[in-house]
């Protein structure tokens, strides 16, 4: 079946400018995460949403991030007045149920390029 | 709060040798521990999961990784090198409540004809 999908694969913006990422996860999983991944790090948990709710939005690093998942099926992240520093490939991920024994399936992820 | 420690940025092993890339955890509740690989503007892709069935566990690829409590240890290894192999590794920890994963700087493994 389909796996997990982001939209667009990459993404060229200026600084100051708002930025949507999408991700679409696998049908009939109700968990879905966000991770950003920087240049020779692991990836750093963002966000993520059982449901159409926010169960944790700890990772989160500042108010300019925002996600929403309204319909609980696709997933939209925003970044307002973008930096240079939010440069980075965001990962999408989804899981049947939110459990830490589960299974997170990644989607290949969204580069960001903040000029 | 967990974490882990991926000791070696970097591995480069022969084709056909064995493969062992270290990771340590730290955790205040009994651990999940994955293991990821993720090759060149690929996703990550699961190579195995302790979820506590069993201590040694198998995966994809002929992986398998061995939860060592007393040492704090789920090292990743496999028998025989293959140049397909050459990817970079993640170890990844979640607790027993929470959901995140919570990575390694992850361990860039070559593999040398």
């Amino acid at each position: 079946g389909a796996g997990v999908s982001q939209t667009p694969s990459n993404k060229v913006t200026e600084k100051g400018k708002y930025v949507e990422l999408r991700c679409d996860p696998i049908s009939g999983h109700t968990a879905l995460y966000w991770y950003r991944q920087s240049l020779g790090q692991g990836p750093e948990f963002l966000i993520y949403f059982q449901g159409t709710g926010a169960a944790d939005d700890s990772g989160l690093p500042n108010d300019r991030f925002f996600a929403v998942r309204p319909e609980g099926s696709v997933s939209t992240l925003k970044i307002q007045r973008t930096e240079r520093g939010d440069s980075a490939v965001y990962l999408c991920a989804s899981s049947l149920i939110a459990g830490g024994w589960e299974t997170q399936y990644f989607g290949p992820g969204t580069r960001l390029l903040v000029l | 709060a967990q974490s882990v420690t991926q000791l070696g940025s970097h591995v480069s092993v022969s084709e056909g040798a064995l493969v062992l890339l270290r990771c340590n955890y730290s955790s205040s509740v009994p651990p999940y521990l994955f293991w990821y690989v993720q090759y060149p503007n690929q996703g990550l892709q699961l190579l195995l999961k302790y979820t506590s069935a069993a201590t040694l566990v198998k995966g994809i690829n002929g992986f398998e990784a061995e939860f060592k409590k007393s040492e704090t240890s789920f090292h990743l290894t496999k028998p025989s090198a293959h140049m397909s192999d050459a990817a970079e590794y993640f170890c990844a920890v979640s607790g027993s409540s929470g959901d995140k994963l919570t990575f390694g700087t992850g361990t860039r493994l070559a593999v040398r004809p």
